[in-house]
C-alpha cells in the first residue's frame, strides 16, 4: 500500500512568489519522520527538511517549511519567495527508524520568471 | 562532508549482459540502500542492507541482487540485464535513528541495449 502521497506532478510558480507542495502519509505507527529532498535535473537529491511526529512545532530551515497537521497526515513543504533554482522535482518521504524510507511519486516544480 | 559515491554517471549495457553498480559512503553507515527511480513511479526500494553481510529485499528485488561485503560498499548485481531495467539507480545511506536523513550518491543512468 502507497505509504506516501504527492498527487501534484508538476507545479508552476512565479518568481518571489510563495509555494507550497503537498504530501500526505498513511501509517498507524506512532513515531516516524517525515524528510522533503529535492532533487534538480543534474540528478542528485538533497535532504531539505525533517520533521518528526512528535515535534510540537512545524520545522523550518530558510526559506523551506514544513506545514505539518497530524491528524490530517499531511506534511506540506512551503518554499517561500521562489527562485529559478528552486525549480526541480521534490521528492516527499518517511521513515520509522532510518532503516527504510518510503518516497512519494515527486512534484516537478517550474518557477517562471 | 559526508559522502556516498557511486562508480558512474552513465552506463550503457547490452541485453544478457551482467552489470555490476558500485556504490561507497565514508560516514560509516549501518544502512544502504539501492533505489531505482522511473519517472511517475517515484523511487523504489529494490535492496537494502542494515550490516555486513546482510541483505533485505525491497519492493521489486526480481532481476537484481546485492552484495555487501566491507561496511562502507554496497553493489547492485543485474544477472542479466534487460530493457527494462534501462532507470536511474541511486543509491543511499542512513544511521539508522528515526530522526537523521538518507544521504544519496549522485545516481547511475543505466540504459541497456
Amino acid at each position: 500500500a502507497q505509504k506516501i502521497t504527492q498527487t501534484q506532478p508538476g507545479m508552476f510558480v512565479q518568481e518571489k512568489e510563495a509555494v507550497t507542495l503537498d504530501c500526505t502519509y498513511d501509517t498507524s505507527d506512532p513515531s516516524y519522520g517525515l524528510f522533503w529532498y529535492k532533487q534538480p535535473s543534474s540528478g542528485e537529491m538533497i535532504f531539505l527538511i525533517y520533521q518528526g511526529s512528535y515535534d510540537q512545532q512545524n520545522a523550518t530551515e530558510g526559506r523551506y517549511s514544513l506545514n505539518f497537521q497530524k491528524a490530517r497526515k499531511s506534511a506540506n513543504l512551503v518554499i517561500s519567495a521562489s527562485q529559478l533554482g528552486d525549480s526541480a522535482m521534490y521528492f516527499c518521504a518517511m521513515s520509522y527508524t532510518g532503516n527504510q524510507f518510503y518516497f512519494g511519486t515527486g512534484t516537478s516544480l517550474t518557477v517562471i520568471p | 562532508d559526508v559522502k556516498v559515491t557511486q562508480s558512474s554517471r552513465y552506463l550503457v549495457k547490452r541485453t544478457g549482459e551482467k552489470v555490476f553498480l558500485e556504490c561507497v559512503q565514508d560516514m560509516d553507515h549501518e544502512n544502504m540502500f539501492w533505489y531505482r527511480q522511473d519517472p511517475g513511479l517515484g523511487l523504489r526500494l529494490i535492496y537494502f542492507s542494515y550490516d555486513v553481510k546482510m541483505k533485505e529485499k525491497g519492493d521489486i528485488p526480481e532481476g537484481y541482487s546485492v552484495s555487501r561485503e566491507k561496511k562502507e560498499r554496497f553493489s547492485l548485481i543485474l544477472e542479466s540485464a534487460s530493457t527494462n531495467q534501462t532507470s536511474m539507480y541511486l543509491c543511499a545511506s542512513s544511521l539508522g535513528r528515526r530522526s537523521t536523513e538518507a544521504f544519496f550518491g549522485q545516481g547511475t543512468r543505466l540504459t541497456v541495449v
